[in-house]
């Protein structure tokens, strides 16, 4: 079965202290990654996408993430957090074998306390 | 360039009664995918179309449906909608070649069903 899991539904940090946001995919395919971000009655916009082309992938932001294939997981940081950075982040998977349908993670609510 | 634009952002029904979305993808972009996302369930695929034909379907009652025409732009439709038909609806693009899977999204239609 192909699944996308995010371990944590809330994190909270403290404004210029690092971000981790945690994703473990499922695959028995080569997957295509990418990181979401949904602000408040938003629509979602794109972070960054793995691409194959190298494990640690720069988004928008200062937003980054880092493929490691040995533990199927596609984690997101940031060095550190910025209030504008509050929102619910998706991880989110397609599969070879499924077309363009996306996969999504359950999401995480980050909140930055000031 | 304009980004993915959906119509109505809000509307209101109530059970029983049928709803369309209309979706209006980046230009040049001929890939249209659609998405609900609830509380309970998160984000989940309903179907996708290119030109003009449906590739992909998720899992869904039949009363969700949809289209698109020669322009690109799509349109769904939920007929006898009940109230867990609730939900944001969100309309993606994506760029037309093999091997672009990023897909864009709009802001969304919020419905909701009293």
């Amino acid at each position: 079965a192909q699944s996308v899991t995010q371990l944590d539904s809330h994190v909270s940090v403290s404004e210029g202290t690092p971000v981790l946001l945690r994703c473990n995919y499922s695959s028995s395919y080569s997957p295509s990654l990418f990181w979401y971000v949904q602000h408040p009655n938003k629509g979602l916009q794109l972070l960054l996408k793995y691409t194959s082309a190298a494990t640690l992938v720069k988004g928008i932001n200062g937003f980054e993430a880092e493929f490691k294939k040995s533990e199927t997981s596609f984690h997101l940081t940031k060095p550190s957090a910025h209030m504008s950075d509050a929102a619910e982040y998706f991880c989110v998977v397609t599969f070879n074998n499924a077309g363009n349908m996306l996969t999504f993670g359950g999401g995480t609510r980050l909140m930055v306390k000031p | 360039k304009a980004g993915v634009t959906q119509t109505p952002r809000y509307l209101i029904k109530t059970r029983g009664q049928q709803v369309t979305l209309s979706c209006s993808p980046i230009s040049g972009h001929r890939s249209v995918s659609w998405y609900q996302q609830t509380p309970g369930q998160g984000l989940q695929f309903l179907f996708e179309y290119f030109s003009e034909t449906q590739r992909n379907k998720g899992n869904f009652p039949g009363r969700f449906s949809g289209r698109q025409f020669s322009n690109s732009r799509s349109e769904m439709n939920v007929s006898t909608l009940e109230l867990g038909d609730s939900a944001l609806y969100l309309c993606a693009s994506r760029p037309p070649g093999l091997n672009t899977d990023t897909q864009y999204f709009g802001p969304g239609t919020r419905l909701t069903v009293l």
